[in-house]
């Protein structure tokens, strides 16, 4: 079973609208955390926004906000007022058993991807 | 700060070739990453490192090695390439601890085996 999976391959959106990306996933941890990922076309990974699992609220930077719904597993990525420089392909990515020590728990899981689309 | 710097940024290679990735990072971080990247499979982690002298097997760790002899350095090498290995690496580094230290990624190394 995928850890992580983000059903939309693509979506499109009107630029100045708000978009939902959405992410679910599986773990059987309780200690974990979520994160997004932005890939422009240029290709680097750029970090965006992390949820841990014991964070009482739902994680905000700037106009990206995180939708945590834990007994539902899941994390979707909120982007409001959309830009143009906001099409990109956007990754949801878990790191499990933060709780255990080690290495292994560093190790991030990504979904396959959202294709985001801003049209003007 | 260079963050994140990877070595080269493009090649290609002849199935049987050999050839090693390069990855930097001058930020001090303990853990280093790396993973390959393929249409519409997302990032996949191929090996990684939790400080100088160790590696550990990702989830497609076949066909690769890695070293990591300083601690600012982690090399992935094809000893012989095959075109299923034809990817998009990247390389990342993270601090250690429990809470949400995030990923640095380089900017990535397109292979083509032929």
């Amino acid at each position: 079973a995928q850890k992580i999976t983000q059903t939309q391959p693509g979506m499109f959106v009107q630029e100045k609208e708000a978009v939902t990306l959405d992410c679910t996933y599986d773990t059987s941890d309780q200690s974990y955390g979520l994160f997004w990922y932005k890939q422009p076309s240029s290709g680097e990974m750029i970090f965006l926004i992390y949820q841990g699992s014991y964070d009482e609220q739902n994680a905000t930077e700037g106009r990206y906000s995180l939708n945590f719904q834990k007994a539902r597993k899941s994390a979707n990525l909120v982007i409001s007022a959309s830009q143009l420089g906001d099409s990109a392909m956007y990754f949801c990515a878990m790191r499990e058993g933060l709780g255990n020590s080690g290495g292994s728990n560093y190790k991030l899981t990504f979904g396959k991807g959202t294709l985001l689309t801003v049209n003007p | 700060n260079a963050g994140v710097t990877q070595t080269p940024k493009f090649r290609v290679l002849k199935t049987g070739q050999s050839m090693t990735l390069l990855c930097a990072q001058d930020m001090n971080h303990e853990y280093m990453y790396w993973y390959r990247q393929d249409p519409g499979m997302g990032l996949r982690l191929i090996h990684y490192s939790v400080g100088e002298g160790t590696t550990a097997k990702g989830e497609v760790p076949d066909g690769y090695n890695v070293s990591r002899l300083k601690k600012q350095n982690f090399l992935l090498g094809l000893e012989s390439a095959a075109p299923s290995q034809t990817s998009v690496y990247f390389c990342a580094s993270s601090r250690h601890g429990t809470g949400h230290y995030e990923q640095y990624f380089g900017p990535g190394t397109r292979l083509t085996v032929t």
